[in-house]
């Protein structure tokens, strides 16, 4: 089975508004990635977290990582319309397979 | 911007035919995979590959086959297209290790 899944699986939010989703994982990791992707298109790279950081920023994007509980969080504090998308979290195992593992999506609308 | 081309990027074909999707990059990453997804569904691992004449099975079983001759170039070929492997297929490559994925725009295949 996959390695997360993420929570909710879909969210609608009015623009302004902040949006949090949460994605659970099943094994260690050495890093958790997260990516967004536009309907029917590629995904982009938007935060990686390694395992022995607790937090991280990048412009609206506030990324969590509680390795106790595996689970992470991504924040985007004051959505914009253009920001509607699925958000898929993805893993990165220490073994040295370097295979990614994505979550199921969470996606979010956001409504102008 | 990541330079990983898929094409074609949409292709309709009947059952029972050949095809070759194509994914090609000018990174020079040795890492690339190819993940089968469905419409507002999770991706799934199908093929991999570390390097040239490096290829392995991800974690979702695949009729298709790979193969990796040059680094730049990772071809993907159902020998019998059905109607079950309709679906978006993602090439996406990897430089160093833990660092991030970049992904091509897909090739949404439907087989009729």
């Amino acid at each position: 089975s996959q390695q997360g899944e993420e929570d909710p699986q879909a969210l609608s939010i009015q623009e302004g508004e902040n949006a949090t989703m949460n994605c659970s994982y099943k094994t260690s990791i050495n890093n958790l990635q997260w990516y967004r992707q536009n309907s029917g298109r590629g995904l982009v790279h938007l935060i990686l977290i390694r395992s022995n950081e607790r937090e991280k920023h990048s412009g609206r994007l506030r990324v969590t990582l509680d390795t106790s509980k595996k689970s992470s969080s991504l924040l985007i504090t004051a959505s914009r319309a253009a920001d509607t998308a699925s958000y898929f979290c993805a893993t990165v195992s220490p073994s040295g397979t370097y295979k990614y593992i994505f979550g199921t999506g969470t996606r979010l609308k956001v409504l102008a | 911007e990541a330079d990983i081309y898929q094409t074609p990027r949409y292709l309709v074909i009947g059952t029972g035919k050949k095809i070759t999707l194509e994914c090609s990059q000018t990174m020079g990453h040795d890492k690339m995979y190819w993940y089968q997804q469905d419409p507002g569904m999770e991706l799934h691992l199908i093929h991999y590959s570390y390097g040239v004449n490096s290829t392995e099975k991800g974690d979702l079983s695949s009729e298709s086959t790979v193969s990796r001759i040059r680094t730049e170039h990772f071809p993907l070929t159902l020998e019998s297209a059905r109607p079950s492997h309709t679906s978006q297929y993602l090439c996406a490559t990897q430089g160093t290790a833990n660092t991030e994925a970049f992904f091509g725009q897909g090739t949404r295949l439907t087989v009729v």
